[in-house]
Formats: structure tokens, sequence, C-alpha cells
């Protein structure tokens, strides 16, 4: 039974691209959320997806949108990258209301 | 909106013993979840032990325990006969359970090492 897989494992981009990371759930999960992780501190919740709908919004940009497909898997787009933008990006799964399983990460550094 | 603090950065304890990470959080909220999160080097975010707020017995999982304070608003994570597979960076983390949305809010993490 698959965990939470995240892609890619790293990026590099350079200030004003934009990029997408991809994210899918565990099997039988239906709720993906997303959070930045800065290193040395604790993530933070970007958003969540249920339903192919955007359900929670945390302190965050509209530069960071994201996507949920029929199939549950999610994808985070960031526009316009700034040099902040650099951190671990955090996919969890869930289902209903029960506790949110993490992947790896993607890790993306902005030079 | 939620807090979480954990005001120990690092800690580190001798193999084989018993270490306390401490956590306290602010909510209005009476219904909620309570988490403990290993992260270690590899990067995956691990459930360590998970409390709910309308249970009052301490939740137990193994080698970690919960002591629980509701009223304080204080949720500390007791690891026994700790082993060098425990190192990680802790995050403490809330979870409301009403409404629609079930965002983490984590605090900002305590550095556990054990030393061998």
């Amino acid at each position: 039974d698959a965990g939470v897989t995240q892609s890619p494992t790293h990026l590099i981009k350079t200030r004003g691209q934009q990029v997408t990371l991809r994210c899918s759930p565990k099997s039988g999960h239906d709720t993906v959320s997303w959070y930045q992780q800065a290193l040395g501190q604790g993530p933070q919740f970007i958003f969540q997806y249920y339903e192919e709908e955007e359900r929670q919004r945390g302190n965050f940009p509209d530069r960071f949108s994201g996507h949920q497909y029929p199939n549950y898997s999610s994808e985070l787009n960031v526009n316009a990258l700034l040099l902040g933008d650099s951190a671990l990006y955090l996919c969890a799964s869930s289902l209903a209301g029960q506790p949110q399983h993490f992947g790896d990460g993607t890790r993306l550094s902005i030079l | 909106a939620q807090t979480v603090t954990q005001s120990q950065p690092e800690m580190s304890v001798q193999e084989a013993e018993t270490v306390t990470l401490s956590c306290t959080y602010d909510t209005s909220e009476n219904n909620y979840y309570l988490f403990w999160y290993k992260q270690p080097p590899s990067r995956q975010m691990i459930l360590v032990i998970r409390q709910e707020a309308y249970k009052q017995q301490n939740a137990t999982e193994n080698r970690f325990s919960v002591n629980f304070q509701k009223a304080a608003k204080s949720f500390s994570l007791k690891i026994s006969d700790s082993q060098l597979g425990d190192t990680a960076m802790y995050f403490c983390a809330f979870m409301n359970r009403s409404g629609s949305a079930r965002q983490l809010t984590f605090g900002s993490g305590t550095q556990l090492t054990v030393l061998p």
C-alpha cells in the first residue's frame, strides 16, 4: 500500500520563474493538504483540497495556487518565484478527519 | 486562530533514559485533536501519537506517552527508554475538529538528540 508520494524530490529555480509540484495521496484518502516548511521552522498550512475544490486556505498570496484531480492527486503551483519561497513543500493526505499522512516533501531552492 | 508553542528548541538525552518534550497551545475551541509528529533527517513527517481533547485519559503508544492538561492547554510528550533512532525534530500540532477543514497548526519544533 503506497503512502503519499511527491515529485520531484528536489528542484532548483530562479527568481520570477514558475513551478509545479505534484502529490499522489495515500490509497483511499480523498483530502490533500499542502504545507510550506522553511529551514528550521514548523510547517505552515498553504491550502487544502477536497472534491477538487479548495476548501481552506492559509495566509499565502495568490501566487500560490493548486488543483485536485478526480483521482485525488494534487498539484501546487507557485508563480513569480521569490527567494523567500525556498523551502520544503510537504503534501499530506487524509480521509474524513483522520490524521494526516505526509510525503517526503519537495525541496525547492530559488537562486 | 490557534497557536502552538514549543519552548525547547533543542534537547538531548542519554540512550535508555527518559525525556519529556513540552508543548502549550492556545485556542477557543473545545473539540480538537493534538498530535506529536517526528521528522528525522529523511524529512518525512511521521505521526508519533494523537490525543482527542474530549478524552481525559492520556494517550500511549509503546514507549511514547503524553501528559494532556486541557485546562492548562498543555500537551507534553514523554519518551521512555530512548533509542538512537529517536533522534529527530519533534513537532507538536493542533487540529480543530469542528468545521469542514482539517488543517494542522504546528509549533516550531524541538530537536531531540539521543546520545550513545
